[in-house]
């Protein structure tokens, strides 16, 4: 079946550490993106791609990194820079060049300890 | 930036009585779109309508759009419990960018 992997589901950072989130797809979509979910609120990009080896900063990008190599991998880091990374992270992937619904992974939740 | 407000932000109705939600929007949009989500899970797609369509149907969900007033509205009709989840309208944003969503509306359909 055709879809979208977001591992882990759970993941716990210690203060100073950066972590990554995994989010990889089979669906053959060329555009991925990140949002970021925090309780009560909707989302809020983080980053996106439209192509391999492309991508752009959304409205919250600071604190964060992302690679586009491959077309069905978009790994999220949360560097040591965001101060406040406790939160539900959303990948999401679409196709483009028209009007498309986005397909989202299960989320990753991310705890500071 | 958030493009989308959702209206209410929360509703708890009986099981078949009918759910409306609301979303206003600030700048022209090419297409809007509704998602839900369940609890502690990702969105899923429920329905996109373009700026040149009114209304769209989809099994019990009727989605309108008014450009002029820069809204639309979701209708579930005959709720059932399953249909408990957040619901967020998103718009498009310039080309090539991606979806602006709302902070939603929490539905609570009891039994």
């Amino acid at each position: 079946d055709g879809g979208i992997t977001q591992s882990p589901k759970y993941l716990f950072r210690k203060e100073g550490q950066n972590v990554t989130l995994s989010c990889e797809q089979n669906l053959n979509h060329d555009a991925m993106y990140w949002y970021r979910q925090d309780p009560g609120q909707g989302l809020r990009l983080i980053y996106y791609s439209q192509i391999v080896n492309d991508f752009q900063k959304g409205d919250i990008a600071e604190g964060y990194s992302v690679s586009r190599e491959k077309k069905e991998s978009f790994p999220l880091t949360v560097t040591s820079a965001q101060k406040n990374p406790t939160a539900f992270y959303l990948c999401a992937s679409s196709g483009t060049g028209g009007a498309y619904g986005y397909t989202f992974g299960s989320g990753t939740r991310l705890t500071v300890v | 930036s958030q493009q989308g407000e959702e209206d209410p932000q929360a509703l708890s109705i009986q099981e078949g009585e009918n759910a409306t939600m609301n979303c206003s929007y600030k700048t022209s949009i090419n297409n809007l779109q509704w998602y839900r989500q369940n609890s502690g899970r990702g969105l899923v797609h429920l329905i996109l309508i373009r700026s040149n369509e009114r209304e769209k149907h989809s099994g019990r969900l009727r989605v309108t759009l008014d450009t002029s007033k820069k809204s639309s509205s979701l209708l579930i009709t005959a709720s059932r419990a399953a249909d408990t989840a957040s619901y967020f309208c998103a718009t498009d944003g310039p080309a090539g960018t991606a979806l602006i969503f709302g902070k939603g509306t929490t539905l609570s359909v009891s039994s």
